[in-house]
């Protein structure tokens, strides 16, 4: 049984350019959240997406976007690029609801370096 | 509104000693509370959960935290230290409305070194 898995692992990116990341779910799991995890900080939560739909969003301005696929798999889109952009970005996945859907799991995550 | 307070950026501890990584929380409903680890160039690992049953957690690895409502705290202890349990610990909230999965807010972590 498949974890979390995320794609890139790394990435480097220039200021200004556009940036996507790729999320699939634990077998099972309906549910995607995307959080930003800085340099010796813990992970802000970005956003969450069930059923193709943004659920929850955190405190993240509109350059961050995202999206779900009827597969449940999820991208993370992050426009005009900015050197604070520069992370961790970790996905995890959940059931929205039912037993045991307080429980997050979380992929490997991918390292984002903005020059 | 919630959030977690993680005292101690560092904890450093001898093998075989008694580990403590203290958590405080607030918020506004009952919480679901719980404990992750991350290693170096990894995600998160869950290592427990409180979710309003019983308040003493049993964790992997030997880890366990007791929710305490009056103190509003769920410490994370492990009796005896093992070189292998040097990592960032991170405590977290969410709240479960209607039984739904709601975001996780995140402590700033703390991290155990374990020497010889």
């Amino acid at each position: 049984d498949a974890g979390v898995t995320q794609s890139p692992t790394h990435l480097i990116k220039t200021r200004g350019q556009q940036v996507t990341l790729r999320c699939s779910p634990k077998s099972g799991h309906d549910t995607v959240s995307w959080y930003q995890q800085a340099l010796g900080q813990g992970p802000q939560f970005i956003f969450q997406y069930y059923e193709e739909e943004e659920r929850q969003r955190g405190n993240f301005p509109d350059r961050f976007s995202g999206h779900q696929f009827p597969n449940y798999s999820s991208e993370l889109n992050v426009n005009a690029l900015l050197l604070g952009d520069s992370a961790l970005y970790l996905c995890a996945s959940s059931l929205l609801s039912g037993q045991g859907s307080y429980e997050q799991y979380f992929g490997p995550g991918t390292r984002l370096t903005v020059t | 509104a919630q959030s977690v307070t993680q005292l101690g950026s560092h904890v450093s501890v001898s093998e075989g000693a008694l580990v403590l990584l203290r958590c405080n929380y607030s918020s506004s409903v009952p919480p679901y509370l719980f404990w992750y680890v991350q290693y170096p160039n990894q995600g998160l690992q869950l290592l427990l959960k409180y979710t309003s049953a019983a308040t003493l957690v049993k964790g992997i690895n030997g880890f366990e935290a007791e929710f305490k409502k009056s103190e509003t705290s769920f410490h994370l202890t492990k009796p005896s230290a093992h070189m292998s349990d040097a990592a960032e610990y991170f405590c977290a909230v969410s709240y479960g409305a209607g039984g739904t999965a709601s975001k996780l807010t995140f402590g700033t972590g703390t991290r155990l070194q374990v020497t010889l």
